[in-house]
């Protein structure tokens, strides 16, 4: 069991590109969050999906920020047009049961860097 | 504002001793977790406690909890160089649908 596995651990872009993130969660795992951390702060929720559900999206911009978590594969965060300001930590955690009765597993993260 | 805010923002020790870290909250909650992060890695589960329950114990590690008070308080015992991270309370509220993570406490324990 692999655990929660995110690619790619580091990723940096442009002004203006796109950043795709991923993450397969657990086996056996079908709740999915997204959480971005800055750095020296705590982490902010952003979004909750089930298979191909979005359950919670209020911690997320309405703009230029997008999820999903398709039938089959991994779960895709995307940032579109990325400014300086979305230089972050990207974490995203599994569970296999919502409420989360044994906590969830994290992964190791995408660290976005926008130059 | 925060729902957990945890206290102090840093604390520094030397190993052998205890560390006692709190953290506050404002709403109900169904339970609250502790979370470990060592620097530039993941999070990683510590201890869960439900809201019926008042202390909990896994290893060197014992948590408390008093919903009157809203306020938990995570406690490591004879601790180890390699306890050294930062310490992030999580709240699951009843009305939510997600954790809601403090801003952390960061540990040192000195060798």
């Amino acid at each position: 069991n692999a655990g929660v596995m995110q690619n790619p651990r580091h990723l940096v872009r442009r002004r203006g590109q796109e950043a795709r993130l991923r993450c397969s969660p657990m086996k056996g795992h079908s709740h999915v969050y997204w959480y971005r951390q800055l750095p020296e702060e705590g982490l902010k929720f952003m979004v909750y999906l089930q298979k191909e559900n979005i359950i919670d999206e209020s911690g997320m911009p309405k703009e230029r920020f997008s999820a999903e978590f398709p039938k089959e594969g991994p779960s895709i965060l995307r940032i579109q047009q990325v400014v300086r300001g979305d230089s972050a930590a990207y974490f995203c955690a599994s569970s296999p049961t919502h409420p989360a009765n044994y906590g969830y597993t994290f992964g190791s993260g995408t660290r976005l860097t926008v130059v | 504002s925060q729902q957990g805010e945890e206290d102090p923002q840093a604390l520094s020790i030397q190993e052998g001793e205890n560390a006692t870290m709190n953290c506050s909250y404002k709403t109900s909650i169904n339970n609250l977790q502790w979370y470990r992060q060592n620097s530039g890695r993941g999070l990683v589960h510590l201890i869960l406690i439900r809201s019926n329950e008042r202390e909990k114990h896994s290893g060197r590690l014992r948590v408390t909890l008093d919903t009157s008070k809203k306020s938990s308080s995570l406690l490591i015992t004879a601790s180890r160089a390699a306890d050294t991270a930062s310490y992030f309370c999580a709240t699951e509220e009843t009305s939510g649908s997600r954790l809601t993570f403090g801003e952390g406490t960061q540990l040192t324990v000195n060798p």
